[in-house]
């Protein structure tokens, strides 16, 4: 029972466009979301996130759109460059879950020049 | 100055081995988590330590032993390795217990078990 699901396991993207990466959950309880970024043989790295009280938070050239009735998420990155090819995870927690976080499967972006 | 460190990086060994992966961090934070990235992908969360205290603690077999000697430290000890518990084991740090507390991670220990 994946709770949190990325139904993209890749996406190409030309340099300067736009990327969206999506994400689902089933849980209504998940009232904050976070982005992460994981290059090859490292480690995840938060890139950015979202309270449920809001649908949208940016940070520079990313953007997370919240969409509570959806049960769903995006990450905008624009323009996109190369070196934003990574894999992303997107992963939600509850206030009564005690910072447990629960990942999805993560999305392969791939920017080309 | 890397901020969350376990060791090794590689880690290569026969069924029924005992075995332990070390982590560190430098961070200063409170609480410290053992997770693992499975063959589809998925990160899951094992253990969570709060200032040496256990506080999660998802289904996973006996023989995976988390020990937190300080708030700094969370070593994962694991018993009869199996076939199955190959996978990446990535720990990770964050400043508070609270669910809004994004994670420092560590850049992963891979365990082959043959």
């Amino acid at each position: 029972d994946q709770q949190v699901k990325q139904n993209s396991p890749s996406l190409s993207v030309q340099e300067g466009r736009i990327s969206i990466l999506n994400c689902d959950y089933t849980n209504s309880m998940f009232d904050y979301f976070l982005w992460y970024k994981k290059y090859p043989a490292e480690g995840p790295t938060f890139l950015i996130s979202i309270s449920s009280i809001k649908d949208k938070n940016e940070d520079g050239r990313f953007t997370v759109f919240l969409n509570k009735s959806a049960k769903h998420l995006s990450l905008h990155i624009v323009p996109s460059q190369p070196g934003d090819s990574a894999v992303y995870f997107c992963a939600a927690s509850a206030r009564n879950q005690g910072g447990k976080l629960i990942f999805g499967q993560g999305t392969e972006l791939s920017v080309k020049p | 100055d890397t901020a969350v460190s376990q060791t090794p990086k590689y880690l290569v060994t026969q069924m029924g081995n005992d075995k332990s992966i070390k982590c560190e961090q430098n961070l200063g934070h409170d609480t410290m988590y053992w997770y693992k990235q499975d063959s589809k992908k998925f990160l899951k969360i094992m253990f969570s330590y709060n200032n040496k205290e256990l506080i999660i603690n998802e289904t996973v077999p006996n023989r995976f032993s988390p020990k937190s000697p300080d708030k700094a430290h969370l070593n994962l000890h694991i018993n009869s390795l199996e076939l199955g518990d190959s996978a990446v084991y990535f720990c990770a740090s964050s400043q508070q217990r609270g669910y809004n507390s994004p994670l420092h991670f560590g850049n992963g220990t891979r365990l082959t078990v043959t």
